[in-house]
């Protein structure tokens, strides 16, 4: 198995509630990710959690908690968010350490579409 | 710091033309290097990878070499289709391997 599983694929929410986007991988990959991507952009990295700990922070506004309850699920908590923060989110994976080859191959999951009214 | 730099598009070819979408990059040490694919209203695909000089990767008609002495890792077709049009992302990964560093995107719409 070598996808990676996001839910749901489309999400649309006001500012004021409270919702939560989820990934999941089943090919024992240990650094787990989540980017936002706006439109015609490149992905930006968010965060990475390696072995269920979290390892980046990359200045995300605390309107966005991160969760990695295994190692093969993680999960964005979203509350309070603002109409910017439409995008899409994308989880990825990767083997943590990087397998001998010595690459360190992202797997991306299709995304979640988010709109914030 | 790291970076890619890929020529901004969109690129417009027919269908059976050659494409090549120039890549450039910078780093310390010695990155992996990759394109990734993202079809409209999709999350990104791994394309093909090289993770040392001189290594060529290669996936469905599409081939990149690792040049080391032009820092660059440009992405090449012989004949393409409709169904490649999507847009393409250069990047790396080094060291700190827990972070990849994209190029902006190449648009490419191929017309029949």
């Amino acid at each position: 198995d070598t996808e990676v599983t996001q839910t749901p694929k489309h999400l649309v929410m006001g500012m004021t509630n409270k919702k939560s986007l989820k990934c999941e991988q089943h090919m024992g990959h240990r650094a787990m990710y989540w980017y936002k991507q706006k439109a015609k952009k490149p992905p930006e990295l968010m965060f990475v959690y390696s072995y269920e700990k979290l390892s980046i922070n990359e200045s995300v506004p605390s309107r966005f908690s991160p969760e990695c309850p295994n190692s093969s699920l993680l999960n964005l908590h979203l509350h309070a968010l603002q109409p910017e923060d439409s995008a899409l989110y994308l989880c990825a994976s990767s083997q943590d350490p990087p397998g001998l080859a010595g690459d360190n191959e992202q797997f991306f999951g299709p995304g979640t579409r988010l709109t914030v009214l | 710091g790291n970076s890619v730099t890929q020529m901004e598009g969109p690129v417009t070819l027919s269908e059976e033309a050659f494409l090549t979408i120039n890549c450039t990059y910078t780093a310390t040490g010695y990155p992996s290097l990759f394109w990734y694919v993202q079809y409209p209203g999709e999350g990104l695909q791994l394309l093909l990878k090289a993770t040392k000089a001189d290594d060529k990767g290669s996936n469905k008609g599409f081939e990149a070499t690792y040049r080391k002495e032009t820092t660059s890792f440009h992405l090449e077709k012989g004949s393409v289709q409709v169904s490649d049009s999507a847009v393409y992302f250069c990047a790396l990964g080094s060291g700190g391997y827990q972070k990849v560093t994209f190029g902006i995107g190449t648009k490419l719409q191929v017309i029949p």
